[in-house]
């Protein structure tokens, strides 16, 4: 089972800040890599699918990057607002099965 | 559409008892399967399913049976609980086994073993 991380595990911003958070998987066989929004007491919800390097996904102020080659993808959030608050789900396709990593915790704060 | 839907919301089993958690999709998705969350743990893949008549393990089967009969349903049965499995557990579809397409989730059960 391939290993999928995510740092850091949880951050505190100011409303108005941008902010980024990263997921590492592995490179070899790489199928595709998704971001995942994830507020309390609710279920994930998909932001991005993404399959080719260097592609860059955008949703309003969140958008993501890709790079294959070396195993990582960003998500960057412009001016952040307290709705932005959740965790953030990468997920990373192996073969057959989409493996998650342990998620980023956003709280924004007013 | 209902989406994915999970019954129950909430339960709580006694260690020993077995029960089965149910997960229904209407948007003919071939591929369906059942995660658990755990502090600090983030979803993790129980089994999954293809298609009807297809089923395979995933990260953490151990202890949980599932079958799929039908492309709607997909239930995960628990045959002897114990308190390592209290947990919330995510029932999630998606178009077909394809890396491209976006999972979709169910509301959650939430489930305490005592």
């Amino acid at each position: 089972i391939l290993n999928v991380e995510q740092s850091p595990q949880s951050l505190h911003v100011q409303e108005g800040d941008s902010t980024n958070f990263t997921c590492s998987f592995p490179s070899s066989n790489f199928y595709a890599l998704h971001w995942y929004r994830w507020e309390t007491a609710k279920s994930p919800e998909a932001l991005f699918v993404m399959t080719l390097n260097g592609d860059e996904k955008k949703k309003g102020r969140i958008s993501a990057t890709l790079n294959t080659k070396e195993g990582y993808s960003y998500l960057y959030i412009k001016g952040s607002q307290p709705e932005d608050s959740a965790t953030y789900l990468c997920a990373c396709y192996n073969t057959d099965k989409l493996i998650f990593g342990t998620g980023t915790r956003l709280q924004v704060f007013p | 559409n209902a989406g994915v839907t999970q019954t129950p919301k909430f339960q709580v089993l006694k260690t020993g008892q077995s029960m089965t958690l149910q997960c229904a999709q209407d948007m003919n998705h071939e591929y369906m399967s059942w995660y658990r969350q755990d502090p600090g743990m983030g979803l993790r893949l129980i089994h999954y399913s293809v298609g009807a008549g297809i089923t395979d393990q995933g990260e953490v089967p151990n202890g949980y049976n599932v079958s799929r009969s039908t492309t709607e349903d997909f239930p995960l049965r628990l045959l002897s609980a114990a308190p390592s499995q209290t947990s919330v557990y995510f029932c999630a579809s998606n178009k077909r086994q394809n890396p491209i397409h976006e999972q979709y989730f169910g509301p959650g059960t939430r489930l305490t073993v005592t």
